[in-house]
């Protein structure tokens, strides 16, 4: 697609239960990273995935949080046992070979109940 | 009008008149900065980039000005119009792929 996709766009969810969040990245990026943004906040590092290398975890909040990148393209984030704190939007962003600037989705705003 | 980065997170401006939104970032072995504009229910837009190398630089109507010395970025918009409203976000590379973002500064332009 023409930018970085994002979904779902909303998602609630009851304290507890287990969310993915999708993130299609632009077409021909190898390196995709997952954001939070909570309420009025600036953008919180999660993860970073480059090409086949081992992804930069240092950002997740806790084992709770994991995320998978399938054949260098579609990623997904995977937060078990929700709990409220967890409520923000997320954010992927990608980036091209050779660049710099990363390119964000529109998010998805998770509100855990 | 104008923002002092933390301190005054919010920024008032009235239509036709020039911003300055400011930024103090942390690391002096930073080498790349980005400008991102943030709208309500969307994800950050990129507005504009400079490299350590350069001190200024311009776009449409944005110019990018960086003093390494104190560790400063500033965005100034000229003639500010009601679609400039939003979250200005200044990014700094703190190492070869990772971003670290300031708070954010929200601009509101007044008709």
């Amino acid at each position: 697609g023409a930018g970085v996709s994002q979904s779902p766009s909303n998602k609630v969810t009851e304290k507890g239960k287990d969310v993915e969040l999708r993130c299609d990245p632009i077409s021909g990026h190898t390196a995709l990273y997952w954001y939070r943004q909570s309420l009025g906040q600036g953008l919180e590092f999660l993860i970073y995935f480059q090409g086949n290398s081992a992804p930069d975890k240092s950002g997740l909040p806790s084992d709770r949080f994991s995320a998978e990148r399938t054949g260098g393209s579609v990623s997904t984030l995977t937060i078990q046992r929700t709990q409220q704190e967890d409520s923000a939007v997320y954010l992927c962003a990608s980036t091209g070979p050779s660049a710099d600037t990363q390119y964000f989705g529109p998010g998805t705003r998770l509100t855990v109940l | 009008g104008e923002s002092v980065g933390l301190h005054l997170p919010t920024l008032s401006v009235q239509e036709g008149d020039n911003s300055i939104i400011n930024c103090a970032y942390s690391n002096s072995a930073s080498d790349y900065f980005i400008w991102y504009k943030q709208e309500s229910g969307k994800g950050p837009q990129f507005i504009i980039d400079i490299r350590s190398n350069m001190d200024k630089r311009q776009g449409q109507r944005v110019t990018v000005l960086l003093n390494k010395t104190v560790k400063h970025l500033s965005l100034q918009i000229a003639a500010t119009q009601p679609g400039d409203s939003a979250v200005y976000f200044c990014a700094e590379n703190t190492n070869d792929y990772k971003l670290s973002f300031g708070a954010g500064t929200t601009v509101t332009v007044r008709a």
